[in-house]
C-alpha cells in the first residue's frame, strides 16, 4: 500500500515569496491534515478535511495560511507571503474518516522542510 | 486548552539499559492518547492508542500504559534501532473531527 506523498521534499525562499506544499493522501481516505512541525516541538494541527470540507482550520493563519482540497483527494498548502517564523516541517497525513472506530490511526507523509530566509 | 508535556526531553541509554518515558496531559475529557515514532527526516510513525485508565498496550520492547493524567512508554532492553523521537499526543472527546494535540517529544539515543 502506497503511503502518504508529499512534495518537495526541502524549499527555502525569500521572506515575503509565496510557496505551496503539495499532498496526495493514501487512496480511498476521506481525513487529511496539515501539520506544522517546528523544530524541537511535536506537531501541531493547522487544517483537517473531510473529503473536500474544511472540520477544522482553528489553527491556520488564515491572513497568509490558505489550503485547498477540491476533489477531495490530493490538497495543497500555499503560504503568502511566508514570514521568517514558517520556518519549519510541514506534515500532510490522512485517515480513512470512517465513523467507527472513532480513534481511528492517522498515517502521516514524510514532510516538507520549509526554510525562510 | 489541552495540553502535553513530555519528559525527559532527550534521554541517552546504553544498549539493554530500561527506562520509562513520561506524557503527561490535561485534557476535557480524554478520547485517546496516541504514542508515535518519529525517524530523522521522516513522518511520525504510529505506535499505540490508549483509550482509558489501566489500559497497556505492547509492542516489541515497548509498552505503553496510561492513567487519568499521566501516560508513560517504558522500553525494555533497547536496541539502537529504537533511537528516535517518541511523540505523544491526545485527543479531546470534544475536539473537532480527530484533531490531536502533541507533546513536544523525547529523543531517545540508544547506543552500543
Amino acid at each position: 500500500e502506497a503511503g502518504v506523498a508529499q512534495s518537495p521534499r526541502y524549499k527555502i525562499i525569500e521572506k515575503r515569496q509565496s510557496v505551496a506544499f503539495w499532498c496526495n493522501p493514501i487512496s480511498g481516505h476521506a481525513t487529511l491534515y496539515w501539520y506544522q512541525q517546528i523544530l524541537g516541538q511535536g506537531p501541531k494541527l493547522l487544517i483537517q478535511f473531510q473529503n473536500n470540507g474544511v472540520v477544522d482550520d482553528s489553527q491556520l493563519p488564515k491572513d497568509r495560511f490558505s489550503a485547498e482540497r477540491l476533489k477531495g483527494v490530493d490538497s495543497t498548502l500555499k503560504i503568502q507571503p511566508a514570514k521568517l517564523e514558517d520556518s519549519a516541517v510541514y506534515l500532510c497525513a490522512s485517515s480513512t474518516g470512517t465513523p467507527t472506530p472513532l480513534y481511528n490511526e492517522q498515517f502521516f507523509g514524510p514532510g516538507t522542510r520549509l526554510t525562510v530566509l | 486548552e489541552d495540553q502535553v508535556t513530555q519528559s525527559p526531553e532527550a534521554l541517552r541509554l546504553q544498549e539493554g539499559e530500561s527506562s520509562s518515558l513520561n506524557c503527561s496531559y490535561t485534557v476535557s475529557g480524554l478520547r485517546g492518547l496516541f504514542w508515535y515514532r518519529q525517524d530523522p527526516g521522516k513522518g511520525p510513525e504510529f505506535l499505540f492508542t490508549l483509550y482509558s485508565a489501566g489500559e497497556e498496550k505492547e509492542k516489541e520492547r515497548l509498552k505503553a500504559t496510561l492513567t487519568k493524567k499521566e501516560s508513560f512508554l517504558h522500553i525494555t532492553a533497547p536496541k539502537p534501532e529504537d533511537s528516535a523521537t517518541y511523540l505523544c499526543a491526545v485527543q479531546a472527546a470534544r475536539a473537532a473531527g480527530n484533531k490531536l494535540t502533541f507533546g513536544g517529544g523525547t529523543r531517545v539515543l540508544v547506543k552500543p
